[in-house]
């Protein structure tokens, strides 16, 4: 019952370098969406998709690229990283189940950017 | 101002003590409430929906304001298990974009 898996779950970074935190889920949702959590601003949404081949800039978008080629992958880059970016990355998926919408995250990346 | 904001504690309680979160939401246009629980180091996990009507979930209760904008989670006879972060996060069916509050931690102490 995997749900959604998300790779690595620990990366340090050097400033500039660039990287891809992958997540993939099984349950055929259309949502998926990238989050990053620091302390004492909760989970921030970074990029979402409502479908393969549809993205869209969440709250915190700069930095980071995303695409979505197929229902199941949505790989989060990071194309120039800063340390303003060590955070915790969380991915999700959601669907619509009884009628009400459910979202579910992946384990987390923990990204440290020295 | 936040799409959701709450109170982000912490509260530490005696084992057995009932303890409330609330949580407050801006957009009026909110359609689904949920609470969350996230132990540390991991990610959070639903720990229950929130219905117009409220709900019970064993020693959970949760309840729904949509005139004063507020959920609220009530947890009786706290355990020491109960020791986690708990956000609330409210969704408006628009773009699947869920909101999520900050977090309020719960200690529950021996």
């Amino acid at each position: 019952n995997a749900g959604v898996t998300q790779t690595p779950k620990f990366q340090v970074l050097k400033t500039g370098q660039s990287m891809t935190l992958q997540c993939a889920q099984d349950m055929n949702h259309e949502y998926m969406s990238w989050y990053r959590q620091d302390p004492g601003m909760g989970l921030r949404l970074i990029h979402y998709s409502v479908g393969a081949g549809i993205t869209d800039q969440g709250e915190v978008p700069n930095g980071y690229n995303v695409s979505r080629s197929t229902t199941e992958d949505f790989p989060l880059r990071l194309l120039s990283a800063a340390p303003s970016q060590t955070s915790v990355y969380f991915c999700a998926s959601s669907s619509w189940t009884g009628g009400r919408n459910t979202i579910y995250f992946g384990e987390g990346s923990w990204l440290t950017v020295v | 101002r936040k799409e959701v904001e709450q109170d982000p504690g912490p509260f530490n309680v005696p084992e057995g003590a009932t303890v409330a979160f609330n949580c407050t939401y801006s957009n009026s246009a909110s359609q689904s409430f949920f609470w969350y629980r996230q132990d540390c180091r991991k990610e959070p996990k639903l720990l229950m929906s929130v219905y117009s009507s409220g709900n019970e979930d064993g020693r959970f209760t949760a309840q729904l304001n949509r005139a004063s904008q507020y959920i609220s989670l009530l947890i009786r006879d706290s355990k020491l298990s109960d020791s986690a972060t708990y956000l609330c996060a409210v969704n408006r069916n628009t773009g699947n974009q869920f909101y999520f509050g900050t977090g309020t931690s719960l200690t529950v102490i021996p």
